[in-house]
């Protein structure tokens, strides 16, 4: 198993262009995740998805889009980037355990490193 | 309300010593998670240890053990017998509920001294 993958990982970005950060796992995990980290900072959750056709905002979504087609591919758009959103994304993934004990821990990709300049 | 908190942003140990990373959170659910993460410097997230809401037990995984005091809410990391490896950033995170929203604390950064 490849484990949860990311491509690129690194890009550099023009402000006002767009791109499309691609995240890919092989573990056939119901539940997926976009992060970003800031430098010295935690990671804040951007969007999530509980399923294929089923996603949902996180603590800082402007800027961003999702959409979840497969239960493998979560990809996030970036439309019109802005040196605010210079940062380290990270994709993962997770299962639910059982109804009682819940979502295990979550599966990392490497992250992508995104400058907007 | 800061959902993970972590108040030291650095820590150091000597080699062979325990240490303690501290974390506290805030959630009004009953059932919820909590996990730590570490981070060298490499960048990629390495999950360390879980300890559910309802786990009477403190969970412990190999030189891991997680301090889980369910009424003062917190869940301090113990590493035991410090390695140069321990080494990162350490991320407290919490899952609320049973399915959604993971939460991550601003990490802590541990040196181990040789």
């Amino acid at each position: 198993n490849a484990g949860v993958t990311q491509t690129p990982k690194f890009r550099i970005l023009k402000i006002g262009q767009s791109m499309t950060l691609q995240c890919t796992q092989d573990m056939n995990h119901n539940y997926m995740y976009w992060y970003r980290q800031d430098p010295g900072m935690g990671l804040k959750l951007i969007y999530y998805s509980v399923g294929a056709g089923i996603t949902d905002k996180g603590e800082v979504p402007n800027g961003y889009n999702v959409s979840r087609s497969t239960t493998e591919d979560f990809p996030l758009r970036l439309e019109l980037a802005a040196p605010s959103q210079t940062s380290v994304y990270f994709c993962a993934s997770s299962y639910l355990l059982s109804r009682d004990r819940g979502i295990n821990e979550q599966y990392f990709g490497p992250g992508t490193r995104l400058t907007v300049t | 309300a800061q959902k993970i908190t972590q108040t030291q942003p650095g820590m150091f140990v000597q080699e062979k010593e325990a240490v303690t990373l501290d974390c506290t959170y805030d959630t009004s659910d009953q059932s919820y998670g909590l996990f730590w993460y570490k981070q060298p410097s490499s960048g990629e997230m390495i999950f360390l240890i879980y300890q559910g809401s309802y786990d009477e037990q403190n969970a412990t995984e190999g030189r891991y053990s997680l301090n889980f005091q369910k009424a003062r809410k917190s869940a301090n990391l113990v590493i035991s017998a410090s390695q140069l490896g321990d080494s990162a950033m350490y991320f407290c995170a919490m899952r609320e509920g049973n399915f959604n929203k993971f939460y991550f604390g601003s990490g802590t950064k541990l040196n181990v001294k040789p």
